[in-house]
């Protein structure tokens, strides 16, 4: 029962464009989300994150947006560059929980 | 700089052999997390420990085992390895139950 969903595995963006990658989650007790960034052969890093009483948080260029409504959050990356390649995993907690529930990621692909 | 340090990087075993992997945080945070993650998977909580405190996740199988002997080490044990238990081991840590967690690099795990 996967409780955090990333449905498109994979995303190709031409650099300088608008990255947008989607998560969507069932577990309504989830109130605190996170954005992971992973390069191959190396280990998660943190990237951006979102409570749930906020619907955007901002840091350069990402932009994490949560639809609390539609269980829904996304994370914006304007604009895209070859760096910024990797599988992005996004990543919840429920209320005064310790576990983590990770999707499966998503790779974005920057042409140049 | 701050940061998770995972020992060894790829680490080789045959079947049914006993193996150790390390991991150390200069962070000084009080939870270290053990995941597993196979190829295009979520990462999976095996267990975590806050301060001393050992917490196994349910369904983490008794051929896996953990040790923290102080705040900056944690080791992953595993009894008899099977062919299924090749994956990538991620240590993470955090200050508290629901703050971000940082990982460290993983170890490959291989098993001949």
């Amino acid at each position: 029962d996967q409780q955090v969903k990333q449905n498109s595995p994979s995303l190709s963006v031409q650099e300088g464009r608008i990255s947008i990658l989607n998560c969507d989650y069932t577990n309504s007790m989830f109130d605190y989300f996170l954005w992971y960034k992973k390069y191959p052969a190396e280990g998660p890093t943190f990237l951006i994150s979102i409570s749930s009483i906020k619907d955007k948080n901002e840091d350069g260029r990402f932009t994490v947006f949560l639809n609390k409504s539609a269980k829904h959050l996304s994370l914006h990356i304007v604009p895209s560059q070859p760096g910024d390649s990797a599988v992005y995993f996004c990543a919840a907690y429920g209320a005064g929980s310790y576990q983590l529930t990770f999707g499966k990621g998503t790779k974005l692909s920057v042409i140049p | 700089d701050a940061m998770v340090i995972q020992n060894p990087r790829y680490q080789v075993t045959q079947f049914g052999k006993p193996v150790t992997l390390s991991c150390s945080q200069t962070l000084n945070h009080n939870v270290m997390y053990w995941y597993q993650q196979k190829s295009s998977q979520a990462p999976k909580l095996l267990f975590h420990y806050y301060d001393k405190d050992f917490n196994n996740e349910a369904d983490t199988p008794d051929n896996f085992q953990s040790r923290r002997p102080n705040t900056s080490f944690c080791f992953l044990d595993i009894r008899s390895p099977g062919l299924g238990d090749a994956a990538m081991y991620l240590c993470a840590t955090s200050r508290d139950w629901g703050d971000e967690q940082y990982f460290g690099p993983g170890t490959r795990l291989t098993v001949t």
